[in-house]
This record gives C-alpha cells, sequence and structure tokens, in this order.
C-alpha cells in the first residue's frame, strides 16, 4: 500500500543545534516534494519544493534533500531558534493533481 | 500579500444540518482545494478545482460536495452534518502550470475552519 511516514514524536532540540526531521514514502514515484510549517490553530505555509532530479535544495537556514533511490527526504534546520517551533509537513506530489500529505513532526526548540 | 481566507475560524452544529464552508481566494489561481486535517492522519483531500464550475473528488468525497461558481471561490458542503465530520477544513489554492491542470506548485493554505457537529 502507498505511505508517507513521519516521525510522529515529537523532536526535542537545544537552541542553536541543527534539527533533522524524515519523511519517507513507499509505493509513490513523486515529481516534486514539499515541506510546509504549520502553527498550532493555523494553515500550512509552504517552505520549499525539490524536484525529482534534485538532490538538495537550500533556503537560508533550510535544506531539503530528496532520495528517490531511499525513497527519503530530509529536512534541516540549521543553528534552530526556539520561533522555528512548529509542526513540519511533508507532501508529495505525484503525475497527477493529487499531493499527499504526511502526519507531520511536531519540532519544539528549548532556550 | 498573497491571501486565502475562510469564512469562519469555529463552527459548532448540529448532526443532520447543511453546512456551508466559504474560501476566497484573491491571487486569482486556478487551482482550488478543500482537505481535512485530523490528528495522526494528516491533510487529506476531499476535493479540489482546476476552473470554475469544474470539480474532481480526491480521497474522502464521501459526504461532501464543493461549488465554485467564481474562480475566487469555492465552497464545501456538507449535505448533513454528521460526528465523524467533526474535523479542521483547510482551504487551499495554487497557480495552475505546466501542459495539464494537473501540475501544479506550492499551496497557499487558509487559516482553516474547526468544525463542530454535535
Amino acid at each position: 500500500s502507498q505511505k508517507i511516514e513521519q516521525n510522529s514524536e515529537a523532536l526535542n532540540i537545544q537552541e542553536g543545534k541543527t534539527a533533522t526531521l524524515t519523511c519517507n514514502y513507499t509505493n509513490y514515484s513523486p515529481a516534486y516534494l514539499q515541506w510546509y510549517r504549520q502553527d498550532p490553530g493555523r494553515g500550512p505555509v509552504f517552505l520549499l519544493l525539490i524536484r525529482e532530479n534534485e538532490k538538495e535544495k537550500r533556503k537560508e537556514r533550510l535544506k531539503v534533500t530528496f532520495d528517490t533511490t531511499l525513497k527519503q527526504s530530509l529536512f534541516h534546520i540549521t543553528a534552530s531558534q526556539p520561533a522555528d517551533s512548529a509542526t513540519y509537513l511533508c507532501a508529495l506530489i505525484t503525475g497527477g493533481f493529487k499531493t499527499i500529505f504526511g502526519a507531520g513532526t511536531r519540532l519544539f526548540v528549548k532556550a | 500579500d498573497v491571501k486565502v481566507t475562510q469564512s469562519s475560524r469555529y463552527l459548532v452544529k448540529r448532526t443532520g444540518e447543511k453546512v456551508f464552508l466559504e474560501c476566497v481566494q484573491d491571487m486569482d489561481h486556478e487551482n482550488m482545494f478543500w482537505y481535512r486535517q485530523d490528528p495522526g492522519l494528516g491533510l487529506r483531500l476531499i476535493y479540489f478545482s482546476y476552473d470554475v464550475k469544474m470539480k474532481e473528488k480526491g480521497d474522502i468525497p464521501e459526504g461532501y460536495s464543493v461549488s465554485r461558481e467564481k474562480k475566487e471561490r469555492f465552497s464545501l458542503i456538507l449535505e448533513s452534518a454528521s460526528t465523524n465530520q467533526t474535523s479542521m477544513y483547510l482551504c487551499a489554492s495554487s497557480i495552475l502550470q505546466g501542459a495539464t491542470a494537473y501540475y501544479y506548485t506550492e499551496a497557499f493554505f487558509g487559516q482553516g475552519t474547526r468544525l463542530t457537529v454535535v
């Protein structure tokens, strides 16, 4: 069956460290992969998109990798700050219209 | 600034009521979507529309219908609300890109409507 998995356990890290979140998928062949941030009680906000032929994408303190062999994406936040505390969702875009979202990983950054 | 606005942040409705959730976007986007979000399940697509008067079923369309009479407005209708439709509902829009209606870039989300059916 098709699945997209993000670590359901919250990730707790210290301010200044690098946070790494994982997104694994099975039985999909996504053309794109996206990462969104969601704060409590709000809608998700787009952060980064990476295409299947790209290995890595960066935007300021954010970095995303996409390994279609491992069927995995890693999302890194370097020099993390308490303001980075939120839920992070990965989303696959397949060859059709569908965007498939993971359930998200909650990140807590302690000062 | 891009804006997707949902008509209500919180709604409480009774079982059996007909419920309308409204969404308006001001970006002239072709695509609009309705998702519901439940703990541990992620966002699940209910319906989407890639043009006025066009609609496509998502993963969980049962018990819902949609209406898109104008490009900027996409409405979700719960024909007869039930308690298992208690959820956070999120509307999103995106630009049409690519050779077909099915390729698009990032989605812009509204703030969400938390619906409770009692």
